[in-house]
């Protein structure tokens, strides 16, 4: 069976600091991965999607940068954390179209 | 543009009854997917239930039915018997098929009461 994994859990970090989330799958080949951001009690906002190896799509211009160095492996980064990028972080995956995502359990993320 | 509307922020239901959650969407595609997500207070993302468009049957899952209007674009999700473990947000997701992205509503947020 397919299995998402995200880390870490809960991140602080203070403001102009790095940034790296890491996602990784199990169980299936060349899915479509996903970073979602979402901000308390609101929806999820699309932050980059990818299809394949080295394969990146950003939705929406910010400081976040995101790689997809493996089949199965997907990287969120920023060089300089501001503190508006504080929030709850969701990496998920997806088969062949029409399939449902699978989410990981979240990075909680707060910015001192 | 594919958008996704939510219009009730926030929903109450008693114990044991029924509430239904509304979402409608717009979209020039044709083929096309439709899931309700349910987000307990531990944040992870539960699918709850899937529409084919293509399909006129609406799906039910247990508790859990929907009534996919495909001409009036809505997909509202029904929540029989309800349970406190059903307290949660709930995401309308649509997939337009071959855009390789989901679009999500804002949520509604459900509270169930004893």
């Amino acid at each position: 069976s397919q299995t998402i994994h995200q880390w870490p859990a809960t991140l602080v970090q203070p403001v102009g600091s790095p940034l790296s989330l890491e996602c990784t799958v199990e169980g299936t080949s060349n899915p479509n991965l996903y970073w979602y951001r979402q901000a308390a009690g609101r929806g999820l906002q699309l932050l980059f999607y990818s299809v394949g190896i080295g394969q990146i799509s950003s939705e929406v211009p910010q400081n976040l940068s995101a790689s997809r160095p493996q089949d199965r492996q997907f990287i969120l980064s920023s060089k300089k954390l501001l503190l508006s990028d504080s929030g709850f972080y969701l990496c998920a995956w997806s088969g062949t179209p029409s399939q449902p995502q699978h989410f990981g359990d979240g990075t909680r993320l707060s910015i001192l | 543009a594919q958008t996704v509307t939510q219009s009730q922020p926030e929903m109450s239901v008693q114990e044991a009854e029924t509430v239904t959650l509304s979402c409608t969407y717009d979209t020039s595609e044709n083929n096309y997917y439709l899931f309700w997500y349910k987000q307990p207070p531990s944040r992870q993302m539960i699918l709850v239930i899937r529409q084919e468009a293509y399909k006129q049957q609406n799906a039910t899952e247990n508790r859990f039915s929907v009534n996919f209007q495909k001409a009036a674009k809505s997909f509202s999700l029904k929540i029989s018997d309800s349970q406190l473990g059903d307290t949660a947000m709930y995401f309308c997701a649509f997939d337009p098929y071959n855009f390789n992205k989901f679009y999500f509503g804002s949520g509604t947020k459900l509270n169930v009461k004893p």
